[in-house]
């Protein structure tokens, strides 16, 4: 079956940090790649996204993702973390080309952000 | 511009009742829909998908079951609560007839079943 898996569940750093959360899929074909956060309280917001071209994509608040097809990867990067990034960080994948509709995601990872 | 409506915000149910969680959509046409459960350390379990009315996948065989009667209503149901219902629910949609879209949530049903 399809899965995602992150492999980081609870991360802290100090600010200024650096910062890279790996994320791993399980499936052959065609996929589209995101991350998503949630800061405590809100919603689910995308940071980025990827579908084709540039393997390396830029997202909000200075984060980016490298997207490699051979190990099934799609890491987060941020060069120096904020206090304010301190929220849960969500990996999905789309499966399959074309409106197949499969979207799922990985268990998420915490990340806390020491002043 | 789109906006997702789910509720009720909150549930507390007896176990060996009966569950119905509903989630619209407003400003698109033809949606993709999600239902997911998030737990801490788990992430988001897809629970049911549907690219259209009457078309429901499930990925995870269990008490609970999903309809989609109009267009851009989605449903999550269940006949009798088990205490393993417990959780928090996200509805979603995305945008139909392409996978070149991201999923937009709503603000999520925390159910305690008692």
């Amino acid at each position: 079956a399809q899965s995602v898996s992150q492999h980081n569940h609870h991360v802290i750093l100090s600010e200024a940090a650096s910062l890279e959360l790996g994320c791993n899929y399980s499936y052959g074909g065609t996929v589209n790649l995101f991350w998503y956060v949630q800061y405590p309280g809100q919603h689910l917001q995308l940071l980025l996204k990827y579908f084709s071209g540039d393997p390396l994509v830029k997202g909000i608040k200075g984060f980016e993702a490298e997207f490699i097809k051979s190990k099934f990867s799609f890491n987060l990067r941020k060069p120096s973390v904020q206090w304010s990034d301190t929220a849960e960080y969500f990996c999905a994948v789309k499966i399959g080309s074309g409106n197949t509709g499969k979207l799922i995601f990985g268990q998420g990872t915490t990340l806390q952000v020491k002043p | 511009s789109q906006t997702i409506h789910q509720w009720p915000a909150t549930l507390v149910q007896p176990v060996g009742s009966p569950l119905s969680l509903e989630c619209t959509v407003e400003g698109t046409s033809n949606p993709n829909l999600y239902w997911y459960r998030q737990a801490a350390g788990r992430g988001l379990q897809l629970l049911f998908y549907s690219v259209g009315i009457g078309q429901i996948s499930s990925e995870v065989p269990q008490n609970l079951s999903a309809s989609r009667p109009q267009d851009r209503q989605f449903i999550l149901s269940s006949k009798k609560l088990l205490l393993s219902d417990s959780g928090f629910y996200l509805c979603a949609w995305s945008r139909g007839g392409s996978t070149d879209t991201e999923a937009f949530f709503g603000q999520g049903t925390r159910l305690t079943v008692v």
